[in-house]
This record gives structure tokens, C-alpha cells and sequence, in this order.
């Protein structure tokens, strides 16, 4: 069974400081990994996914990699904004014929002013 | 494009009613619909995958008598909570695929459930 597990918990910066999130995954056989965004008692917002067979996507200030052997992404966010302030939720998702996703508890980013 | 509306946003009910919630996917076709719950800062978890036109898929765990989901449509599913208890109070989310596996999911912007 897939576990994912997102550290820091929480988090919180002043705002331009460059941050690395955290993710890791227990089975490696996944199709794909996902960042999303969740803004408070809101939906989730796709950040960005990364094949398995990719090693980093990247979409503006924001840039996620994928070690798959070893089990681990990270979202990379560069000078960050107070609109950056959120959760930010991995999710791996399985092959096969079942393509779940599997969330992360997610990380509460504060980036303050 | 790929936006995903879910109605009603809130609804407050009282124990032992059934309370339905809709997932419509407004500018494609979604070949498959995901029904997630989230309790606070916890995560997402996925109750059940539905294709359009047969029965849906449960994870382990969720009772499929009791939360109904019907996949009426390439661009309507519902999920229905019957005789609703104050442990079923969660916010409900729903995500649909129109390339399954190929491009992520798009999700709505959640349900919350108060049962009283």
C-alpha cells in the first residue's frame, strides 16, 4: 500500500526567500507525481506532474523533481509571495489499470510579508 | 478549459437524512470521476472511481450502501450520503479524468458536510 508522506508539516518564511517542500513515497512503481495547491476550504489547484520517466518539471517560479529509486520529489518555490501561502499536497499516482492517487498530508506554507 | 463545478459548496443537515452532492465537469468529457473526503488537516482520501455508465469502484473501507454514487453522464456524477451521522461531516471533493492516467485530474472546489 502506497504510504506519502509530506515534511515539513508546516512552514513559514518572509516573503523572497527561496523554499524546498518535501515528499516521499514508499512504492516506487508509480505512474506519476503530482504537486497540488489547496487554499483554505477550497479545491486543489494542479501545480505541476511529473512522468515517471521525467526527473523535474518546472512552471515558473515553481520547479518539482523526482528521484523515483529513491522514493522522493521535492517542490522547489523561488522568491516566494504572500499569494504562495497554501497547502501544498504531493500525490503519487499508480499504474496499472487503476491510476489512484495517493495524497500526502501536505505542507501549510506562510510567506509573510 | 477543464473546470469542474460542485454543488451545493455547503449544506447542513440533520441526522438520518440523505444528502446528494453533484460533480459536473463543465467544458470536456470525463471519461472517469473520483469522489475524495478530507477531514481537517488530514489528507485527501479516495472513496471510490466511477466510469461513465457502469457501477463505481470503492476503496476499502467505504461502504458502498452508503455513499451511492451514480455516474449518470460523461459529465455528471453524484455521490449521495444516505442516513447522514455527525461522522460523516467531511469535506466531500470530486475529480474528473477525461485522459485517464495521461494528464492529471482536475478537481472541484469541495463539498463541506455539517450533519447536526
Amino acid at each position: 500500500k502506497q504510504e506519502v508522506t509530506q515534511i515539513p508539516a508546516a512552514l513559514s518564511v518572509p516573503e523572497g526567500e527561496n523554499l524546498v517542500l518535501n515528499c516521499s513515497f514508499t512504492d516506487s512503481a508509480i505512474y506519476n507525481l503530482q504537486w497540488f495547491r489547496q487554499d483554505p476550504g477550497k479545491g486543489l489547484t494542479s501545480l505541476l506532474l511529473i512522468q515517471s520517466s521525467q526527473r523535474e518539471q518546472t512552471s515558473g517560479r515553481l520547479n518539482a523533481s523526482l528521484d523515483k529509486s529513491s522514493g522522493r520529489s521535492t517542490l522547489y518555490i523561488a522568491a516566494s509571495q504572500p499569494g504562495d501561502s497554501a497547502t501544498y499536497l504531493c500525490a503519487a499516482e499508480e499504474g496499472g489499470s487503476n491510476y489512484k492517487l495517493t495524497f500526502g498530508k501536505g505542507t501549510l506554507l506562510t510567506v509573510n510579508p | 478549459g477543464a473546470v469542474v463545478s460542485q454543488h451545493p459548496s455547503w449544506v447542513i443537515c440533520k441526522s438520518g437524512t440523505s444528502v446528494k452532492i453533484e460533480c459536473r465537469s463543465l467544458d470536456f468529457q470525463a471519461t472517469t470521476m473520483f469522489w475524495y473526503r478530507q477531514f481537517p488537516k488530514q489528507s485527501l482520501m479516495l472513496m471510490a472511481t466511477s466510469n461513465e455508465g457502469s457501477k463505481a469502484t470503492y476503496e476499502q473501507g467505504v461502504e458502498k450502501d452508503k455513499f451511492l454514487i451514480n455516474h449518470a453522464s460523461l459529465t455528471l456524477s453524484t455521490l449521495t450520503v444516505t442516513s447522514a451521522h455527525p461522522e460523516d461531516s467531511s469535506f466531500y471533493i470530486c475529480s474528473a479524468s477525461r485522459d485517464r492516467g495521461r494528464e492529471t485530474q482536475y478537481f472541484g472546489p469541495g463539498t463541506r458536510l455539517l450533519v447536526l
